[in-house]
């Protein structure tokens, strides 16, 4: 069966700071990879998206930026944090003709 | 760019009474899926509806997809304190990824 992993769960950074949140998949080839951040009592925003390797998708300019150097594997990064950074980072993966995304269980990012 | 809506943003019942969360898309979707993240959990997917007009039910929960493709519905039947959770709408924006709607929380009185 098909797994994501997604950590850490939690994080604590200060202001300025770099930052690496990895996300792998297991159990399957070649998913459509997603980075989403969802502030406090928020929606979900998409961030990033993957189709294959090396191959990123950036929907919103900002300080963050994405890589995908494995077909299973998706890594989030900035090299300077900001205040406004601060939220829930979800991963997400899919396979075109399956239905719906599965999400990892989170990363929730305070920066201070 | 295409914006999905939710409403509404709060909803707050008692203990097995009905709740209902509509979904409305400015432009015409190819599919509308629904999820629903627990507090303090993750988005988990629930359904896909494709067929205008399509009504689908899981057990207290049915779905509807309108005949325009443009909204769509979640209802829950006799809510439980197991409901409590945001449930949010989303639909694919051509060949990109979803984009998901703010989500309506829901919060069971018990």
């Amino acid at each position: 069966s098909q797994t994501i992993h997604q950590w850490p769960a939690t994080l604590v950074q200060p202001v300025g700071s770099p930052l690496s949140l990895e996300c792998t998949v297991e159990g399957t080839s070649n998913p459509n990879l997603y980075w989403y951040r969802q502030a406090a009592g928020r929606g979900l925003q998409l961030l990033f998206y993957s189709v294959g390797i090396g191959q990123i998708s950036s929907e919103v300019p900002q300080n963050l930026s994405a890589s995908r150097p494995q077909d299973r594997q998706f890594i989030l990064s900035s090299k300077k944090l900001l205040l406004s950074d601060s939220g829930f980072y979800l991963c997400a993966w899919s396979t075109t003709g399956l239905y719906g995304y599965t999400f990892g269980s989170g990363t929730r990012l305070t920066v201070v | 760019g295409q914006q999905v809506m939710q409403i509404p943003q709060y909803q707050h019942v008692q203990e097995g009474e009905d709740f209902t969360t509509y979904c409305n898309s400015s432009t015409t979707l190819s599919n509308i899926q629904w999820y629903k993240q627990r507090p303090g959990g993750h988005p988990v997917f629930l359904i896909q509806l494709v067929k205008s007009g399509e009504v689908k039910k899981q057990k207290r929960l049915t779905f509807q997809f309108g005949e325009a493709k443009k909204n769509s519905s979640l209802h829950i039947t006799a809510t439980q304190t197991t409901d409590v959770g945001t449930y949010f709408c989303a639909g694919p924006r051509g060949n990109t990824p979803l984009v998901f709607g703010k989500g309506t929380r829901l919060s069971v009185i018990a």
